[in-house]
């Protein structure tokens, strides 16, 4: 049971340049996350899935896109890389969230990414 | 939307001192309150949440306290160690939403 994993783990990026930001989770969550933390700024929501094939728009979802077609995996997208996109790239999961019942989420371990 | 404060942004404590990490939150419709650890180079994680329908809460050296009337919840941890050093967020939920509104985080450092 791996629980939540990311890849890659590092990546460098020129301006302009795409990439796809992988999360899989062995745990059969239906809701999956992603963030995205910088120093001082604390964690802050980017997309978010309440299930396969579902997805909706977090705090600062501008230049990113997602896709969740697998119940257990949820991309990350930068069709145009750009420097204010150099972060820590957090996914997470959780079973189910509740209103007033809310369930963990579970974090991967992040992936650095530095955009030149 | 929801607005989470934090404070301090940064702790530091001898070993075996408390430490308390305050919070406040704007929607009083929020009604699910977790916090997570985070060491450095790691990932965040939860030790302990509460709901509305308590004020407190305790899981050995962690406890947390809710005020819904003033809006403010806080984590107390007791009898600190150096491995209690890291990043602390608070977090919120609203009802009727499946996501959370972190804090800007405290970092935590115990001294020996």
């Amino acid at each position: 049971n791996a629980g939540v994993t990311q890849t890659p783990k590092f990546r460098v990026l020129k301006t302009g340049q795409s990439m796809t930001l992988l999360c899989a989770q062995d745990m059969n969550h239906e809701y999956m996350y992603w963030y995205r933390q910088d120093p001082g700024m604390g964690l802050r929501l980017i997309h978010y899935s309440v299930g396969e094939g579902t997805t909706a728009k977090g705090e600062v979802p501008d230049g990113y896109n997602v896709s969740r077609l697998k119940k257990q995996n949820f991309l990350l997208g930068l069709e145009s890389a750009a420097p204010s996109q150099t972060s820590v790239y957090f996914c997470a999961s959780s079973y189910i969230f509740l209103a007033g019942d809310s369930d963990t989420q579970y974090f991967g371990p992040g992936t650095r990414l530095t955009v030149l | 939307g929801e607005n989470v404060e934090q404070h301090p942004s940064t702790l530091s404590v001898q070993e075996g001192d408390s430490a308390v990490i305050k919070c406040t939150y704007s929607d009083s419709a929020s009604n699910y309150f977790p916090w997570y650890k985070q060491e450095l180079g790691k990932r965040p994680q939860l030790i302990i949440d509460i709901r509305s329908n308590v004020g407190e809460k305790k899981d050995q050296r962690i406890a947390v306290t809710l005020n819904k009337t003033a809006k403010h919840f806080s984590l107390h941890i007791t009898e600190t160690q150096p491995e209690d050093s890291a990043v602390y967020f608070c977090a919120a939920s609203i009802s009727g939403y499946s996501t959370l509104t972190f804090g800007k985080g405290t970092m935590l450092l115990v001294s020996p």
